[in-house]
């Protein structure tokens, strides 16, 4: 059974440029979320999806966008890049619903120069 | 703002001690714990979790101890091991699954020899 599984693992961008990151959810798994995890920190919620709608958001500016598609799988975009954007950024996916494990991918390594 | 922190960024501990690391929390409305484990250049790895109807639970060699009254939240490792080397995140969820969880800034367990 294949974990949460995100692609690619390491990039890099210029400012301004776009980015496109992808998810695949733990099989059976209809809820995907993305974190933004900065180095030495904690990770943040960017948002979440279920049933190919973003349910709730974080803290995060509209250059930070998604789509989940039927097959449940993700995508995270960002546009207009920033060097704050420098990041590990995480997929983690769950049953819709509080205390449903929350499994996370191993992330993708992104660098803005 | 309410959140979710960590007493202390570095624990040492010589293998085969029991660890024990501490994670405080401020949002009263949070019903929903869980203790990750994340190696470095790795994503987090669920390790143990707890309803905030429950005080106490155990794992393979690891309990997590929830103290309402005073919203702390502890994870205790047993019989440390050199693999036990890594960064401990405590996560809150207070939105019903659908907020995200919210992360703390880390321990980082240091075992010694």
């Amino acid at each position: 059974d294949a974990g949460v599984t995100q692609s690619p693992t390491h990039l890099i961008k210029t400012r301004g440029q776009q980015v496109t990151l992808r998810c695949s959810p733990k099989s059976g798994h209809d809820t995907v979320s993305w974190y933004q995890q900065a180095l030495g920190q904690g990770p943040q919620f960017i948002f979440q999806y279920y049933e190919e709608e973003e349910r709730q958001r974080g803290n995060f500016p509209d250059r930070f966008s998604g789509h989940q598609f039927p097959n449940y799988s993700s995508e995270l975009n960002v546009n207009a890049l920033l060097l704050g954007d420098s990041a590990l950024y995480l997929c983690a996916s769950s049953f819709l619903g509080v205390g449903n494990t929350i499994y996370f991918g191993e992330g993708s390594w992104l660098t803005v120069v | 703002g309410e959140n979710v922190g960590l007493h202390l960024p570095t624990l040492s501990v010589q293998e085969g001690d029991n660890s024990i690391i501490n994670c405080a929390y401020s949002n009263s409305a949070s019903d929903y714990f869980i203790w990750y484990k994340q190696e470095s250049g790795k994503g987090p790895q669920f390790i143990i979790d707890i309803r905030s109807n429950m005080d106490k639970r155990q794992g393979q060699r690891v309990t997590v101890l929830l103290n309402k009254t005073v919203k702390h939240l502890s994870l205790q490792i047993a019989a440390t091991q050199p693999g036990d080397s890594a960064v401990y995140f405590c996560a809150e969820d207070s939105g019903g699954g659908a907020d995200g969880l919210t992360f703390g800034k880390g321990t980082h367990l240091i075992i010694q020899p």
